[in-house]
């Protein structure tokens, strides 16, 4: 069965600074999605990136960009340019040969001004 | 856009009451969901429909049942609610496309309390 580590339960990064969530996974799979899904205190849950994992380019968003390394089955989220906005649980999730995810237990991101 | 919601924000019910959270999708997706989340855990997939009456367990089915009647509506049913299953609940539905990803659109979630 996959699984999803957050290593981090809580992270912070002052306004305008970068920051960096780890995610790590572990899968015999060799074709599978990874995601990361933002959850700001309203709870509404949203997708801030994907990642196809034949893809060996990094995905980017705007400010969001990832680090995929297949080998070490590592990808971290890397947030450029912190705003207060960004300030949410960021959860880190794998899908595999199904239609379900499966999510890490996520990192409460705090910007401070 | 995808909208998912679900009946209610708040819940507050008694030990031994039969619960029903409802969750609603207007995109036409196959598959819907229902997870739990709780602090430190992260989600946990309770039950999961990829088609109308069409259902499979999840990794925490144990005391919830779930109902797909029409696509559109997926309900979770708690037969007898219990201290233990206070949590929020979180609904999302998607699409299914073999040859891509499934972006999981999430409802606002229900925090239930039960006494």
């Amino acid at each position: 069965a996959q699984t999803v580590t957050q290593s981090q339960p809580e992270m912070s990064v002052q306004e305008a600074e970068t920051v960096t969530l780890s995610c790590t996974y572990d899968t015999s799979e060799s074709d599978y999605y990874l995601f990361w899904y933002k959850q700001p205190p309203s709870r509404q849950m949203i997708l801030v990136i994907r990642q196809e994992a034949y893809k060996q380019q990094n995905a980017t968003e705007n400010r969001f960009s990832v680090n995929f390394q297949k080998a070490a089955k590592s990808f971290s989220l890397k947030i450029s340019d912190s705003q207060l906005g960004d300030a949410a649980m960021y959860f880190c999730a794998f899908q595999g040969g199904s239609e379900k995810l499966v999510f890490g237990k996520g990192t409460k991101l705090t910007v401070n001004p | 856009d995808v909208k998912v919601t679900q009946s209610s924000r708040y819940l507050v019910k008694r030990t031994g009451e039969k619960v029903f959270l409802e969750c609603v999708q207007d995109m036409d997706h196959e598959n819907m969901f229902w997870y739990r989340q709780d602090p430190g855990l992260g989600l946990r997939l309770i039950y999961f429909s990829y088609d109308v009456k069409m259902k499979e367990k999840g990794d925490i089915p144990e005391g919830y049942s779930v109902s797909r009647e029409k696509k559109e509506r997926f309900s979770l049913i708690l037969e007898s609610a219990s201290t233990n299953q206070t949590s929020m609940y979180l609904c999302a539905s998607s699409e299914i496309d073999s040859n891509s990803y499934n972006e999981q659109f999430f409802g606002p979630g229900t925090r239930l309390t039960v006494l």
